[in-house]
C-alpha cells in the first residue's frame, strides 16, 4: 500500500523558510515522478512543483519559482520542498503526491498524503 | 499556462439524479491529457478519472468522463450518498500543471 508521510509545516513569519518532506513507503520510490500541491484554507488544488523519476528533472509554478527548490533524497524515499522566502498567500495545506508514471509531463497524480499546514503570519 | 474553467461552481442534485460537471480549457489539452478528482470534506483528493475517459482503479462505473482538445465532462450516473464531494479536473499534458476551481456536489 502506498503511503506518503509530509512533516515540517508549521507557523512562520512572512519572509521566513521551511522545508518539508516526505517519507514515502509501498512503492518503489526512485522511478516514480513526485509531486508538491497545495490547498490555501477553503479553496480548491494548486499545483506547486514536481521532480521527475530518474534522470530527474524539476518543474515549478510560476507563483513559488525562485523561492522553492523540490529535491528528493532515492536513497531514503524522502522527497522534500525548501520554501524562502515564504508569503502571505503561501499559507496552505501542502500534498505530497506520488505520479502515476516516472514522468512528470504527462503524468495524472495517483496517490496523495495527508498534508502538512504551513502558516505565514506575523 | 493552460487556466481550466470549471462550471457550475455548484450543483445541487438528490441521490439518484444524474450530474454532468463541465472543465474548459484556455486552450488545448495535449492528447487528452486531463484527469478528474473527487475530494471529501476532511480528506485528500482521490484520482477518478486520468486520460480524458479512463477510470482509475477501484472507481465504480457510474463515473465516467469524455471530451477532447477544450471541452471535457465528467458525468455521475445515479448518485450515490457518498458522491456528494467536490471534483477537480487537472490537465498534465504540459507545465505548469493546473487544476480547475472545482465543481461542488451538494444534495438537494
Amino acid at each position: 500500500e502506498v503511503q506518503l508521510l509530509e512533516s515540517g509545516g508549521g507557523l512562520v513569519q512572512p519572509g521566513g523558510s521551511l522545508r518539508l518532506s516526505c517519507a514515502a513507503s509501498g512503492f518503489t520510490f526512485s522511478i516514480y515522478a513526485m509531486s508538491w500541491v497545495r490547498q490555501a484554507p477553503g479553496k480548491g488544488l494548486e499545483w506547486v512543483s514536481a521532480f521527475s523519476g530518474s534522470p530527474g528533472n524539476t518543474y515549478y509554478a510560476d507563483s513559488v519559482k525562485g523561492r522553492f527548490t523540490i529535491s528528493r533524497d532515492n536513497s531514503k524515499n524522502t522527497l522534500f520542498l525548501q520554501m524562502n522566502s515564504l508569503r502571505a498567500e503561501d499559507t496552505a495545506v501542502y500534498y505530497c503526491a506520488k505520479s502515476t508514471s516516472n514522468v512528470v509531463i504527462p503524468a495524472a497524480i495517483q496517490a496523495w498524503g495527508q498534508g502538512t499546514l504551513v502558516t505565514v503570519s506575523s | 499556462e493552460i487556466v481550466l474553467t470549471q462550471s457550475p461552481g455548484t450543483l445541487s442534485l438528490s441521490p439518484g439524479e444524474s450530474a454532468t460537471l463541465s472543465c474548459r480549457a484556455s486552450e488545448r489539452v495535449s492528447s487528452t491529457y486531463l484527469a478528474w478528482y473527487q475530494q471529501k470534506p476532511g480528506q485528500v483528493p482521490r484520482l477518478l478519472i486520468y486520460g480524458a475517459s479512463s477510470r482509475a482503479t477501484g472507481i465504480p462505473d457510474r463515473f465516467s468522463g469524455s471530451g477532447s482538445g477544450t471541452d471535457f465532462t465528467l458525468t455521475i450516473s445515479r448518485l450515490e450518498p457518498e458522491d456528494f464531494a467536490v471534483y477537480y479536473c487537472q490537465q498534465y499534458g504540459s507545465s505548469p500543471l493546473t487544476f480547475g476551481g472545482g465543481t461542488k456536489v451538494e444534495i438537494k
